[in-house]
């Protein structure tokens, strides 16, 4: 199966500053690459996701890179806010497994 | 609805009862799934719907554990003899094809005591 890590577990960067998560698997064939964001008491929320065909999507001020050669993918918050605060989820698709494998997580807090 | 339902939102039951959690997918969206969450850690597989069958279910944990989804829109994850380690999120995702797009209910906390 995808084995899946996801550093750093912690973050915290101060209110306007920039926010890098990465995540590494192992399936050579994954071929979608999604980042989530988790709140207290509610579900996991897609926000932002990227295809194997490209190297990189922007939306605002989030952005995920994607590296298929050296099997990582990133996620960019730049002008972190407080409402940024969360714990966010890597969740690589595996080629033909049509099921997402999760990291572990990573809790972002933003200082103000 | 436009996300997707999940109710109750949170169950507590006693150990050795059975349990049924609902999943209301968004309409349409033919893949659904089933995730587990315990506290600290990233959800887990339990099962994989498309249409009215499961095509994997490769991570229910064992035989208490059982999953329909009989007209291809609502599924219902039963658990039969719940123990304390059944204890957690049960989180239900849909996708229109099953190859993007997921999007997530916000859980049933299942608490067994």
């Amino acid at each position: 199966g995808e084995n899946v890590e996801q550093h750093p577990s912690t973050l915290s960067v101060q209110e306007g500053d920039s926010a890098v998560i990465k995540c590494t698997y192992s399936d050579s064939a994954s071929n979608y690459f999604p980042w989530y964001k988790q709140e207290l008491g509610k579900g996991s929320q897609l926000i932002i996701d990227i295809r194997s065909n490209v190297g990189e999507k922007k939306d605002q001020r989030i952005a995920v890179t994607l590296n298929k050669t050296a099997k990582h993918f990133s996620l960019h918050i730049t002008e972190t806010q407080p409402e940024d605060s969360a714990v966010y989820f890597c969740a690589p698709l595996g080629g033909g497994n049509e099921k997402l494998t999760f990291g572990t997580g990573t809790r972002l807090t933003i200082i103000p | 609805g436009a996300g997707v339902s999940q109710t109750p939102s949170n169950k507590v039951t006693e150990k050795g009862k059975y349990v049924e959690l609902r999943c209301d997918p968004i309409s349409g969206h033919t893949a659904l799934y089933w995730y587990r969450q315990s506290l600290g850690q990233g959800p887990e597989f339990l099962i994989y719907f498309q249409g009215t069958g499961a095509a994997d279910d490769s991570g229910l944990p064992n035989d208490r554990f059982f999953a329909v989804r009989p007209e291809g829109s609502v599924s219902t994850l039963k658990i039969q003899r719940t123990e304390r380690g059944d204890s957690a999120v049960y989180l239900c995702a849909s996708s229109l094809t099953g190859d993007y797009g997921y999007t997530f209910g916000s859980g049933t906390r299942l608490t067994v005591v």
